[in-house]
């Protein structure tokens, strides 16, 4: 049962334009979300989070979209680079712990083109 | 700050072969984690430690898989015998312990790329 979704498998932008990257989840006990950058031959890198009790959290080019009512977050790229060009993992904390474990989407190939 | 330190990086072997992989988490981090990330998907928890003790293990493949975290520091993954479904990249994390609101990310090390023949 896969409980984050990344129904894109790759996206494909024109630099300086916006990247937008979606995730759907369907565990209601998730209170956390995260957003993970991945290179090739890298382990993931953390980018960007939000807790449940906010639907906008931004840093820099990068801002997350929580949309409890409808299960889902995106991340919005502004403005692109050819350097955002990685795997971008969705992943989601439950119950509140300090100590939860971290469940992944299966990932969306980005590619910004120069 | 060090980061989370994995070796070796790249391990081929034969099926049925045994195979261990050995991560060494930040310190101070109190919690350490394994997942399994197979080509196209995402990272798959196997195994979560808290200090020396194991959390969570229910996707853990205990005919085939262990793993300890002796003294709850470095741990090792162990895979025997391997099987060609075992071709991953097998990603240790770790993070510390909040006890107030704020910010839970895990940090990962940059992985050990198990091919099996």
């Amino acid at each position: 049962d896969q409980q984050v979704k990344q129904n894109s498998p790759s996206l494909s932008v024109q630099e300086g334009r916006i990247s937008i990257l979606n995730c759907d989840y369907t565990n209601s006990m998730f209170d956390y979300f995260l957003w993970y950058k991945k290179y090739p031959a890298e382990g993931p890198t953390f980018l960007i989070s939000i807790s449940s009790i906010k639907d906008k959290n931004e840093d820099g080019r990068f801002t997350v979209f929580l949309n409890k009512s409808a299960k889902h977050l995106s991340l919005h790229i502004v403005p692109s680079q050819p350097g955002d060009s990685a795997v971008y993992f969705c992943a989601a904390l439950a119950g509140g712990t300090s100590y939860g474990k971290l469940t992944f989407g299966q990932g969306t190939i980005l590619t910004v083109h120069p | 700050e060090a980061g989370v330190a994995q070796s070796p990086r790249y391990k081929i072997i034969e099926k049925r072969q045994s195979v261990a992989f050995w991560c060494n988490p930040i310190s101070g981090h109190a919690t350490l984690y394994w997942y399994q990330q197979i080509l196209g998907q995402g990272p798959k928890l196997l195994i979560q430690f808290q200090n020396n003790g194991v959390v969570d293990d229910s996707q853990l493949p205990k005919d085939r898989f262990s793993a300890e975290r002796l003294k709850g520091v470095d741990s090792t993954l162990k895979i025997q015998p391997a099987k060609l479904e075992d071709s991953a990249v097998y990603l240790c994390a770790s993070s510390p312990i909040r006890r107030s609101a704020g910010r839970r990310e895990a940090f990962f090390g940059q992985g050990t790329r198990l091919t099996v023949v």
